[in-house]
Formats: C-alpha cells, sequence, structure tokens
C-alpha cells in the first residue's frame, strides 16, 4: 500500500540548535516527494518538493531535505531553528500512477528558547 | 503571487443540512483537489478534477460529497447532507502540472 510514515509525532529542540525531522515512504518506481508546514490556524504551505534530479533540495526559511531511494527516506533538516519555526510539518508524497498526495500524520516542532 | 482562496473560512452548521465550501483556484491551473483535515489527524485526499470530471477519489468521498467547477473560476464542494463526523478543516488545492499543489487555506467545519 502506499503510505508515508513520520516517525516522530513531536519534536522538541532549542532554539539554535539543528533539527531532524524524518520522514519514509513506501517504495516505488517514480514519486514526488514534498515536505509542506502549517503555522497554528493556519492552511498548508509548502517548504520544499523534490521531483528529479539533484537528491540535495532546499527550501525556504533555511529547510533542506535529502532523498533517499535505497532507504526511501526524505529527512527534512535545518542547522539551526528560531522560535518561529514552531509548528506542524507534514511529508507528502505522490506517486506517478495516482494524482493524490498522500500526507504522513505530521510532526509537531516545538522550540524552546 | 497568486494563491488559491477559499470561502468562507469558518461554517458552521446543523446535522443534516447541506453545505458548500468555495474555492477559487489559481487562475492557469488546470487539475483541482479537496483535502479534509479531523483536528489532530493527517490531512487526507478526498478527490481531484480535471477537465470538468472527477479523475481521482477516496473511499471517503461517497454519494455525499460533490464536486463542481460552476463557472471559469470557483470550484466547490458540496456535502448534501452533513455528519457529526464531516467536521473538519476542508482544503482546496490546484495544480497546474501534475506535481506540485498549492493549497488554500482551508474552511474549517463545524456540524452541530
Amino acid at each position: 500500500a502506499q503510505s508515508v510514515t513520520q516517525l516522530d509525532s513531536q519534536v522538541p529542540v532549542f532554539e539554535e540548535a539543528p533539527v531532524e525531522l524524518r520522514c519514509n515512504y513506501s517504495s516505488s518506481v517514480s514519486v514526488y516527494l514534498f515536505w509542506y508546514v502549517q503555522y497554528p490556524n493556519q492552511g498548508l504551505q509548502l517548504l520544499l518538493k523534490y521531483l528529479s534530479g539533484s537528491t540535495l533540495v532546499k527550501g525556504i526559511n533555511g529547510f533542506e531535505a535529502e532523498f533517499n531511494k535505497s532507504q526511501t527516506s526524505f529527512h527534512l533538516r535545518k542547522p539551526s531553528v528560531h522560535i518561529s519555526d514552531t509548528a506542524e510539518y507534514f511529508c507528502a508524497v505522490r506517486y506517478s500512477s495516482a494524482s493524490k498526495i498522500i500526507f504522513g500524520s505530521g510532526t509537531r516542532l516545538s522550540i524552546r528558547p | 503571487e497568486p494563491e488559491v482562496t477559499q470561502t468562507p473560512s469558518h461554517q458552521v452548521t446543523q446535522m443534516g443540512q447541506e453545505v458548500i465550501l468555495r474555492c477559487v483556484p489559481i487562475s492557469n491551473h488546470l487539475y483541482f483537489y479537496w483535502y479534509r483535515q479531523i483536528l489532530g489527524q493527517k490531512v487526507e485526499f478526498l478527490v481531484s478534477f480535471y477537465n470538468n470530471e472527477i479523475s481521482e477519489k477516496s473511499e471517503i468521498f461517497d454519494d455525499q460529497f460533490s464536486v463542481e467547477r460552476p463557472d471559469g473560476s470557483n470550484f466547490t464542494l458540496k456535502i448534501r447532507s452533513t455528519k457529526l463526523e464531516d467536521s473538519a478543516m476542508y482544503f482546496c488545492a490546484s495544480s497546474g502540472g501534475q506535481h506540485e499543489q498549492f493549497f488554500g487555506p482551508g474552511t474549517r467545519l463545524t456540524v452541530l
């Protein structure tokens, strides 16, 4: 079955510390991968995407992610977080055989001063 | 920068009533979608729409749901007879190709 797994429901980190949010997807020949951010009481904003090409993709707000086909992972990283990064982060995948995007269950990132 | 808009931002309705959620996709996009997010849960796909017909739908999208593109700009989701479990945030999205989807701010539907 097509699925996305975010292993951590909550990740607390201190301000200016690095962070990694983990994401794995069920294997397929061709996938498109996304990370969306949802700030409190707001909609979904695209952070970054992997469609093809370089496996390291850079997004907005200093975030980056690396596509690892052998491990079917697409982990999100930021070298130094800020209070304003407090939000819920959703990993998502679109399989080439379908139009829908499948979302993970989300990881709530909380930043401590 | 063009964006997807949704109205209303919050809709409160009584169980059994019909509701219509409205979306204005990005103007040159051809693919349209509805998703929903029940409070505290993941975002779930409902339906995709292309060339004036449904191209894919989930098992959630039963006979109580319908979508329509009544004119050149709006895309609507209708729930015929709302149930308590329909309470959720409903997101509209649009896409120019078949990769990146741009999401609207959502409509929070509360069924009493």
